[in-house]
């Protein structure tokens, strides 16, 4: 079946312009989390949702970045203001179930540039 | 909150041969460890895991070791092929109401035909 998938692939925007990253997670998934990955580095968990519910947006860097999820499966992540330090790729990735640690998969991700 | 390190950034092997990579995760309530390859432009894909109940588990070229008490996990895999080059991450996660991953900053494995 289809996996999870993100959109736009690249972006790139000049600084102090909003951006919208949107994610399609694997139907019936429960749960979506958003991380950031720096060029180099690891993912950086942003933030979680169990269906619809912001359950934690404590890795979201500054109040210029806003994610929501309004019917439980598409979720988009707002950047406001974008400054050059926002540029990376950003993951999606869902899960089944909330009651354990399920597999996580990953979207491809967006790559980000802001000059 | 937990911090995960990973050992070494770089590999390089010889097609065939065995690679060997490392983690260490500082929160003992971690229980959840999993490891992901990522290839150039794509999102990391789970290749295994284990959980804190597991020793060690295996998947034909691929296993993975976790000594809670060291608070250490390793990825092996044998008999190393070219498709097997990649970065590959560790990660480890705690029971609870997010249980997001917290990753290793990533192996860069190349197998040299």
């Amino acid at each position: 079946g289809a996996g999870v998938s993100q959109s736009p692939r690249y972006k790139v925007a000049k600084r102090g312009q909003d951006v919208a990253l949107r994610c399609d997670p694997i139907s019936g998934h429960v749960s979506l989390f958003w991380y950031q990955q720096a060029l180099g580095q690891g993912p950086e968990f942003l933030t979680y949702f169990q269906n619809e519910a912001q359950l934690d947006k404590s890795g979201l860097p500054s109040d210029r970045f806003f994610a929501e999820r309004p019917e439980g499966s598409v979720s988009t992540l707002k950047i406001q203001r974008t400054q050059q330090e926002d540029s990376a790729v950003y993951l999606c990735a869902s899960s089944l179930k909330r009651t354990k640690q399920e597999t996580q998969y990953f979207g491809p991700g967006t790559r980000l540039l802001v000059l | 909150g937990e911090n995960v390190e990973q050992h070494p950034s770089t590999l390089s092997v010889q097609e065939g041969d065995s690679a060997v990579i490392k983690c260490t995760y500082s929160d003992s309530a971690s229980n959840y460890f999993p490891w992901y390859k990522q290839e150039l432009g794509k999102g990391p894909q789970l290749i295994i895991d284990i959980r804190s109940n597991v020793g060690e588990k295996k998947d034909q070229r691929i296993a993975v070791t976790l000594n809670k008490t060291a608070k250490h996990f390793s990825l092996h895999i044998t008999e190393t092929q070219p498709e097997d080059s990649a970065v590959y991450f560790c990660a480890a996660s705690m029971k609870g109401s997010a249980r997001q991953l917290t990753f290793g900053s990533g192996t860069q494995l190349t197998v040299l035909p």
